[in-house]
């Protein structure tokens, strides 16, 4: 069965520092989608990045980057130079690609940006 | 595109009522999830659907939990005898089946059940 694991409860931060926040995941298949996904107070969820399993390659977009390894099974978000905007609870999901592509998500990391 | 929509956002009902909560997609989407959050938690699948057909239920969803997607649009997720169990954010995503995987959340509706 499928399980990601977002050991970090909580972060804080000072505004302008650099947060990366922890993704492991588990799963049996060979073809799978990683996700991050944000969700400010507001509550909604705002997709960030989809990564399939067979591209490794680190992406970079912005003050944002992200590091796959599968060796690890880990998914790592960087955020760099933070901002008080940055405030919000993250999300690491994993999509199974038999599973109908449905999202497993982790239990989230508070990561709190203080100015 | 509006991006997906859900009514109401918030409800608060007593226990044993019925209640029932509505999404609307993305409108060229096809796939339409649901999922629920409780605090603290990450979002747990419930459902979904590729246009009307509901292709898979979680075990979460207790023959309580009923959902429809009449013609492959909205979608209505209905609650009977809620229970304070219930209480939650129930989230609505959809995705578009041959462009890739992500899906695009509303906003939620919190229940409250008291």
């Amino acid at each position: 069965a499928q399980k990601v694991t977002q050991a970090q409860t909580e972060i804080s931060v000072v505004e302008k520092e650099d947060v990366t926040l922890d993704c492991v995941y588990e799963t049996r298949d060979t073809t799978y989608y990683l996700f991050w996904y944000k969700q400010p107070p507001s509550g909604e969820l705002v997709f960030l990045i989809r990564r399939n399993s067979f591209d490794e390659q680190n992406e970079i977009s912005g003050r944002y980057s992200w590091n796959f390894q599968k060796s690890t099974s880990s998914f790592n978000f960087t955020i760099t130079a933070s901002q008080v905007v940055d405030s919000a609870v993250y999300f690491c999901a994993l999509s199974e690609a038999a599973m109908g592509r449905q999202l497993t998500f982790g239990s989230g990391t508070q990561l709190t940006v203080l100015p | 595109d509006t991006g997906v929509s859900q009514d109401p956002r918030h409800k608060i009902t007593k226990r044993g009522q019925n209640v029932t909560f509505r999404c609307d997609p993305i409108s060229e989407h096809n796939r339409l999830y649901w999922y629920r959050q409780t605090l603290g938690q990450g979002p747990e699948f419930l459902t979904y659907f590729q246009n009307e057909a509901q292709l898979e239920k979680s075990r979460l969803l207790s023959d309580r939990f009923s959902a429809e997607r009449p013609k492959g649009s909205f979608s209505t997720l209905e609650i009977q005898r809620t229970e304070q169990g219930d209480s939650a954010m129930y989230l609505c995503a959809s995705s578009y089946r041959d462009r890739g995987t992500e899906a695009f959340f509303g906003q939620g509706t919190r229940l409250t059940v008291v």
